[in-house]
């Protein structure tokens, strides 16, 4: 039993390349998401996911695609890097609301 | 609109003091709380939920919808619960909101 398996764990792009970041979790968790960690500013959402073939939008949504084809992969896509997306990505996965577990985390440098 | 507030980013008590984490949400519905903890160079990880009304390595949290907080508590610190504590709100509809973290240093 895995966990939430997190693909890369450190990743440098430069402005403008696109990437895909991959989350994945053996645990029959119906609920995932993603969430980017930046100094002073906690976790904030960027998309989340109830269920496979069901995503919605988080606090900060723009830039970023997901898609949930199956109910064990998350993947956040990255469309066209940013400075501005230089950050920690956190994966998780819960059976229902809350109560997550995450991923390791993806350190994203944007150069 | 879900909203977490941690006033304080910035927590120091010494070795055996009591210590509170202070938690406010705003929500319109019914929030599941809950608090996360992240040790030093490891992942988040969950610690409570209010739903549970469980003490975890110490501390308790007590949901007041009158005020509506969810402050963390415990009587003794000890110098291994330093880390970076986040407050969580979680919607039936499956979003979860997280305040900005507050970093608990415990002094020997």
């Amino acid at each position: 039993n895995a966990g939430v398996t997190q693909t890369p764990k450190f990743q440098v792009l430069k402005t403008g390349q696109s990437m895909t970041l991959q989350c994945a979790q053996d645990m029959n968790h119906e609920y995932m998401s993603w969430y980017r960690q930046d100094p002073g500013m906690g976790l904030r959402l960027i998309h989340y996911s109830v269920g496979a073939g069901i995503t919605d939008q988080g606090e900060v949504p723009n830039g970023y695609n997901v898609s949930r084809s199956t109910t064990e992969d998350f993947p956040l896509r990255l469309l066209s890097a940013a400075p501005s997306q230089t950050s920690v990505y956190f994966c998780a996965s819960s059976f229902g609301p809350g109560g997550y577990t995450f991923g390791s985390g993806t350190r994203l440098t944007v150069v | 609109a879900q909203r977490v507030t941690q006033p304080e980013k910035l927590l120091s008590v010494f070795k055996g003091a009591p210590v509170e984490l202070k938690c406010n949400y705003s929500y319109s519905g019914s929030p599941e709380l809950f608090w996360y903890v992240q040790y030093s160079r490891q992942r988040l990880q969950l610690l409570l939920r209010h739903i549970s009304r469980e003490s975890i390595k110490g501390f308790t949290a007590d949901l007041n919808k009158g005020e509506t907080s969810f402050h963390l508590k415990k009587p003794f610190a000890q110098e291994e619960d330093s880390a970076m504590y986040y407050c969580a709100l979680s919607t039936n509809a499956g979003k979860s909101t997280f305040g900005d973290g507050t970093t608990l240093t415990v002094k020997p």
